[in-house]
């Protein structure tokens, strides 16, 4: 079955440090979705791409976050500088269908922890 | 800030059926979802119910809409150690010509054996 990888799984950081953080969505999915899940938290939307192109990034810290996917098919999601608040969970999604949320499929993760 | 919200946590004994509630904020949602996420691992779509639903069962889920009051339920029967996880109700936005998800904070769910 066809799964959303993410790499790496575990990440530990100084601030100040970049981090980042890869994913490659399931075949076919044009639609790429980056989260962040906070402990205790459920996931929020940091940014979604149809193909190449960024469709909504309200909510991603711009001062310091930047997402691509120059290819349409992989992502990347980069921290420079990383601080403390930014210890969190990374999801990445895919979907084939942006109009129906039930097609999002979710990748393992990526756990990030800035020391 | 609009929020889903969820109680945290819920202990249920082996063969018991667990309910989970949660109470959304956004009228118009077209969709609700509820997720599983077991520890360390992404989240898994167990089942979603459209608006116009009053009900949907699934095998041992059901999932139940009061669209008046904004609640949702997922009741898991015969509950068993491997539904142990985090589940996340969430809700669908339209957004930028997308439907967008907002997420609940998660209940824990523990089996008492």
């Amino acid at each position: 079955e066809a799964e959303v990888a993410q790499s790496p799984r575990y990440k530990i950081t100084e601030k100040s440090q970049a981090v980042a953080f890869w994913c490659d969505p399931i075949s076919g999915h044009a639609t790429l979705y980056w989260y962040r899940q906070i402990l205790g938290q459920g996931p929020e939307l940091l940014v979604q791409f149809q193909d190449e192109s960024v469709v909504d990034d309200s909510q991603l810290p711009k001062d310091r976050f930047s997402a691509e996917r120059l290819k349409g098919v992989d992502s990347t999601l980069k921290i420079q500088p990383a601080e403390l608040g930014d210890s969190a969970m990374y999801l990445c999604a895919s979907s084939d269908d942006p109009l129906r949320g039930e097609t999002q499929y979710f990748g393992p993760g990526t756990r990030l922890l800035v020391l | 800030g609009e929020d889903v919200e969820q109680s945290l946590f819920l202990s249920v004994r082996e063969g018991d059926s667990s309910v989970i509630n949660c109470t959304y904020t956004d009228s118009s949602s077209t969709y609700l979802y509820w997720y599983k996420q077991e520890p360390g691992a992404g989240l898994q779509l167990l089942t979603y119910i459209f608006s116009n639903m009053d009900m949907k069962q699934d095998q041992r889920l059901t999932v139940l809409l009061n669209k008046k009051d904004k609640h949702l339920s997922l009741r898991i029967a015969d509950t068993q150690t491997g539904d142990s996880a985090i589940y996340f109700c969430a809700e669908s936005r339209a957004s930028f010509g997308n439907e967008k998800l907002t997420f609940g904070t998660g209940t824990r769910l523990t089996i008492i054996p």
